[in-house]
């Protein structure tokens, strides 16, 4: 089983849409969670953290369920600039450990 | 964005050769991680430091080794390429264990 699971996709959305991922990670000890985004041949980017008391940067919202150690990322009013691929993250567990999942695609058409 | 710029950005080499990838940063932080990206696996860890001449493996360091010198420079060495490293290298800086990481733009290496 890997240590964090995503739906690889793709997602296809048409913009305005509002889209959700999940993610489930392993790992209970996993003390911190991130959203990064990475766009085609680029190099991942931070999207924003994940807090255990949910978090919201403009039309995005991540949440965190500790007890089915599980995090989700909604995006609402989907933009065409928003195709990408997210990848889920935990860490926290030893030495600067993070734990990627391996992505899921998103594909917002007109 | 973060200063770290990764040297080269692309290189063709031949199985059985040496190849050393360059991570440098401009944001003093003492965290400095290799990654390498394939389909189908996502993001895995090779090597990591957590300061001058401190290193540790990560998930995938068979065939690699690092160094870091400085606080600035972290190296990876391929000491005999072979096609299975065939892949792109990102390098990522963070400022304390377990924080946000930032990475480089990455170098796509490919091994005939």
């Amino acid at each position: 089983r890997k240590e964090v699971e995503q739906d690889p996709g793709p997602f296809n959305v048409p913009e305005g849409a509002t889209v959700a991922f999940n993610c489930t990670y392993s790992n209970s000890a996993s003390q911190s969670f991130f959203w990064y985004r990475q766009d085609c041949r680029k190099e991942p980017k931070l999207l924003m953290s994940v807090y255990s008391s949910g978090n919201e940067d403009g039309r995005f919202t991540a949440q965190l369920n500790r007890a089915s150690q599980y995090i989700s990322l909604l995006i609402r009013d989907s933009k065409l600039s928003d195709s990408a691929t997210y990848l889920c993250v935990a860490g926290g567990t030893s030495y600067g450990k993070l734990t990627f999942g391996q992505g899921t695609i998103l594909t917002v058409h007109p | 964005d973060a200063g770290i710029t990764q040297s080269p950005r692309h290189k063709v080499t031949e199985t059985g050769t040496p190849v050393t990838l360059r991570c440098h940063q401009t944001e003093n932080h003492r965290y400095m991680y290799w990654y390498r990206q394939d389909p189908g696996h996502g993001l895995r860890l090779i090597h990591y430091s957590y300061g001058v001449k401190d290193t540790d493996k990560g998930e995938v360091s068979d065939g690699y080794s690092v160094s870091r010198s400085k606080t600035e420079d972290f190296l990876l060495t391929l000491e005999s390429a072979t096609s299975s490293q065939t892949s792109v290298y990102f390098c990522a800086i963070s400022g304390r264990d377990g924080d946000t990481q930032y990475f480089g733009p990455g170098t796509r290496l490919t091994v005939l």
